[in-house]
């Protein structure tokens, strides 16, 4: 079964970066995109963007778009996602989770099977 | 404003049936777009419960089922169990937004 561990959870102040992980187990993990979700407390769940770790192809949600940046080594199997200046309202659990079917087509379903523990990032001065 | 709209909370007493719906619109659902369901346990992860609106991966029961019909979804648990306690959340993919969106979740009750 596809694993996916991310670090652990971290608590920041304002202005600071961070760069948090989701290390993958598998030799499938290069061949899948990896997306990374955020949840705020008691909020639903927003794709901030994916990378596809095996060339980093990468897309952005247009509302995280600037705000972070996604990247992944596929030789040790982790994607990255990280901040260069945190602000309160970045405060929330991180996920990272692999994405079936990355398609447009109505006719390829698209979702996410497997599920880090999720990363939570507290962002206070 | 989520994209796709789930009620806020349900709840039901063991043993009974319940539903919970996800009203989409013409750029996800009724474009076509499968829905896809997800069980958060409290201070969990999510999990995948139906994907393609109505298949349940190995290990899921069957008392989980889903349907979709135009616009709208809807996700049923039958013989409603304690260990069901959870928030669960709907999915698509939008072609007007080029993304994939969630429903606001909706937090299941067992009395």
């Amino acid at each position: 079964e596809v694993q996916l561990v991310q670090s652990g959870a971290e608590v920041k102040k304002p202005g600071e970066s961070l760069k948090i992980s989701c290390q993958g187990s598998g030799s499938s993990f290069s061949n899948y995109y990896i997306a990374w979700v955020r949840q705020m407390p008691g909020k639903r769940l927003e794709w901030m963007g994916i990378i596809y770790p095996g060339d980093s192809d990468t897309r952005y949600n247009p509302s995280f778009q600037g705000q972070v940046t996604i990247s992944a080594d596929k030789s040790i199997t982790t994607a990255y996602v990280q901040w260069s200046s945190l602000k309160a309202s970045d405060t929330a659990m991180y996920y990272c989770a692999r994405l079936i079917g990355y398609c447009t087509s109505p006719s390829c379903p698209s979702y996410f099977d497997f599920w880090g523990q999720g990363t939570l990032v507290t962002v206070s001065s | 404003q989520s994209v796709l709209t789930q009620p806020p909370s349900v709840s039901g007493a063991p043993g009974q049936r319940v539903t919970i719906s996800c009203t989409g619109s013409s750029s996800n659902f009724g474009a076509g777009y499968d829905v896809h369901w997800y069980q958060q346990l409290p201070g969990t992860a999510p999990k995948l419960l139906l994907f393609g609106n109505s298949n349940r991966p190995s290990g899921v029961p069957d008392r989980f089922s889903g349907s979709k019909s135009g616009t709208s979804a809807s996700l049923a648990i039958t013989g409603l169990q304690a260990e069901d306690e959870a928030d669960y959340y709907c999915q698509s993919y939008d072609s007007s937004l080029s993304g994939w969106v969630f429903g606001g979740g909706t937090k299941l009750t067992v009395l």
